[in-house]
């Protein structure tokens, strides 16, 4: 069965960085879009940013822009989100989600991760 | 960017009552939105997709309507394992978005 498995959240100061990974199984991993969407304590969700299939195209939300950047390895299927410059505002459970349909489309999640928390604080 | 709103943000009742939530988009999207169940400490679930089409394994009770700019979620009699927090999501153009969500409580 589908499998999302993020880590490498944790107490982190502001202006440090940090790399989150998710662990994909049960699915082909390399011939879907990925997604990060994040959720700060107590409020909504927040969309991310998605890579494609193969790691050639790649979106952000406007809010992170320049900070954060996403990557995969399909020989391991593994995502990745680098996340720079690590702001209090940052401070969020952060989820991967796996694309609906492996064509190009409509961007719905049918898979999500558990979540790891980020907690940025000195 | 197009931003999504949901009516009401709290909706509190009973199990048995049928519930509707409405999502408005700030421009047209066609039929293009989501609709995601999350309850408390877990991930988002998807329940419906393409505005009206329902997720595989998600009970009947759900459905979704709308196009263009105005959609519903309706949960026609409620169960325990409902009262959770609803959010509409638009798929389509980047950024993408998701509505504030619409937590439903028991009575």
């Amino acid at each position: 069965q589908v499998q999302l498995v993020e880590s490498g959240g944790g107490v982190v100061q502001p202006g440090r960085s940090l790399r989150l990974s998710c662990a994909a199984s049960g699915f082909t991993f390399s011939s879907y879009g990925m997604h990060w969407v994040r959720q700060a304590p107590g409020k909504g969700l927040e969309w991310v940013g998605v890579i494609s299939h193969d790691g050639n195209t790649k979106h952000y939300a406007d809010p992170v822009k320049g900070r954060l950047t996403i990557s995969r390895d399909n020989s391991k299927n593994t995502l990745y989100l680098q996340i720079d410059s690590l702001r209090a505002e940052d401070t969020a459970v952060y989820y991967c989600a796996k694309e609906v349909t492996a064509v190009a489309g409509p961007n719905y999640f049918d898979y999500w991760g558990p979540g790891t928390l980020v907690t940025v604080s000195s | 960017d197009i931003q999504l709103t949901q009516s009401p943000s709290f909706l509190s009742a009973s199990v048995g009552d049928s519930v509707t939530i409405t999502c408005r988009a700030s421009q047209g999207i066609s039929s293009y939105l989501g609709w995601y169940q999350q309850k408390p400490g877990k991930a988002p679930k998807l329940l419906i997709y393409a505005a009206s089409t329902l997720q595989s394994g998600v009970p009947s009770r759900f459905s979704g309507s709308g196009s263009g700019t105005v959609f519903t979620l309706t949960i026609s009699s409620l169960q325990p394992e409902d009262f959770a927090t609803y959010y509409c999501q638009q798929p389509n153009t980047y950024p993408l978005t998701f509505g504030p969500g619409t937590k439903v409580d028991i009575k």
